[in-house]
């Protein structure tokens, strides 16, 4: 079955640090890859995507490549912001159903 | 941004009360789902339908029941609330379709707290 690894949190940084947030994937057929972000008492909200493999999924700042040779999409910021804290959420989908990781809270700190 | 809403946000009820969570969405989307978001942050599927009259199980069971009588509507009912329901809920639809990527769009969440 399809699944998401994503790297474990709190992820803790200052203001203007540079942010790596890992995620490998587990599918069959050709998946595509999200990155879903969900701030402090709201609903998850789309980040970016990707719909095939060596696209780049990119929306305010952040970046994400479709890697299929490592079975990876791995979220980076060069510059996070205090209003960058948030839980995020790699998922893949096969047409079906979404299939989310586990979340990893990053922390911002002023 | 998303038209999907969900009602209510936040909801404190007693032990053995009924309760339904409501979420409408206004964009024609024919896949609709509902999601528990346990403390740890992990998001499980509970419940999902493909259009009008159609519902089916998701990964977790669960003791909530849906139905889908109209596109836009996908109501979650809790017949007798106990403490361990106590959990956020989300709701999400999605296009269905040739085409179709996946992407899911989600309401604000229902937090219910049972006591």
């Amino acid at each position: 079955g399809n699944s998401v690894t994503q790297m474990e949190g709190p992820v803790t940084l200052s203001e203007e640090a540079f942010l790596t947030i890992n995620c490998t994937y587990t599918a069959t057929g050709y998946p595509s890859l999200f990155w879903y972000v969900q701030y402090p008492g709201e609903g998850l909200q789309l980040l970016l995507k990707a719909t095939k493999a060596d696209d780049k999924g990119s929306n305010k700042g952040f970046e994400a490549t479709y890697r299929k040779e490592t079975t990876s999409f791995h979220l980076e910021k060069g510059s996070v912001q205090v209003s960058d804290s948030a839980v995020y959420f790699c998922a893949l989908s096969t047409g079906n159903k979404l299939t989310f990781g586990g979340g990893t809270r990053v922390l911002v700190k002023p | 941004e998303a038209d999907i809403y969900q009602t209510p946000r936040y909801l404190v009820i007693g032990t053995g009360k009924k309760i339904t969570l409501e979420c409408s969405q206004t964009m024609g989307h024919d896949k609709m789902y509902w999601y528990q978001q346990d403390p740890g942050m992990e998001l499980h599927l509970i419940h999902y339908s493909y259009g009008v009259n159609s519902t089916e199980k998701g990964d977790l069971s669960s003791e909530s029941t849906v139905s889908r009588i109209r596109t836009e509507h996908f109501p979650l009912t809790l017949e007798s609330a106990r403490p361990s329901h106590t959990s956020q809920y989300l709701c999400a639809s999605s296009e269905w379709g040739q085409g179709d990527t996946g992407e899911l769009f989600f309401g604000e969440g229902s937090r219910l707290t049972v006591l």
